[in-house]
């Protein structure tokens, strides 16, 4: 049972231009949601979070959207740069506990 | 600050021997939870301590345990090791709100685990 989903495996976006990864979950009872970023043989780097009583959370050029009636989170990221090639996790968790369960992932190319 | 440190950082063993992976948190947290990484299942929740009691658990067998020491320090072990137990296995530690709850987990290198 794939309690978060990002179904979108891959996206490819030039340079300078927005990127918008998505997430789907299924569980109401889930009040926080993160995005981490992450390289082959590393761990999980900490992007950006929201809490279930927000619906938006900006740092710098990362902004997080939630829309709780569609279960449903986005992270935009503009300008996109290179460097932010990677492959990004969205993950959930109830009652802001230690259980993260996290999506399968998008591998983002950003090209110059 | 320095950041969540695990170790070893490369494992290879075979099957049916045992493994203990080490985990030491950021200095002032306290919850460490560990993940296993797989080509598969992708990133899957194992377990999390606090304060030295196991007060999350996921969906793996019981050849998979964990503690934690008073100085939030937190090791895992694999006993009977098999070769679907090759995986990355990731450590993450985090602080406590003032609610009490979890606050963002930070994540250690990882360590990689072979099982042949």
């Amino acid at each position: 049972d794939q309690q978060v989903k990002q179904n979108s495996p891959s996206l490819s976006v030039q340079e300078g231009r927005i990127s918008i990864l998505n997430c789907d979950y299924t569980n109401s009872m889930f009040d926080y949601f993160l995005w981490y970023k992450k390289y082959p043989a590393e761990g999980p780097t900490f992007l950006i979070s929201i809490s279930s009583i927000k619906d938006k959370n900006e740092d710098g050029r990362f902004t997080v959207f939630l829309n709780k009636s569609a279960k449903h989170l986005s992270l935009h990221i503009v300008p996109s740069q290179p460097g932010d090639s990677a492959v990004y996790f969205c993950a959930a968790s109830r009652n802001q506990g230690g259980k993260l369960i996290f999506g399968q992932g998008t591998e983002l190319s950003v090209k110059p | 600050k320095a950041g969540v440190t695990q170790t070893p950082r490369y494992l290879i063993k075979t099957r049916g021997q045992q493994v203990t992976l080490s985990c030491s948190p950021i200095s002032g947290h306290r919850s460490v939870s560990w993940y296993q990484q797989t080509p598969g299942q992708g990133l899957q929740f194992l377990f999390e301590y606090f304060s030295e009691t196991q007060r999350n658990k996921g969906n793996f067998p019981g050849r998979f345990s964990g503690r934690q020491f008073s100085n939030s320090r937190s090791e895992m072990n694999v006993s009977t090791l098999e070769l679907g137990d090759s995986a990355l296995y990731l450590c993450a530690s985090s602080a406590l709100t003032s609610g009490g709850r979890t606050d963002t987990q930070y994540f250690g290198p990882g360590t990689r685990l072979t099982v042949l």
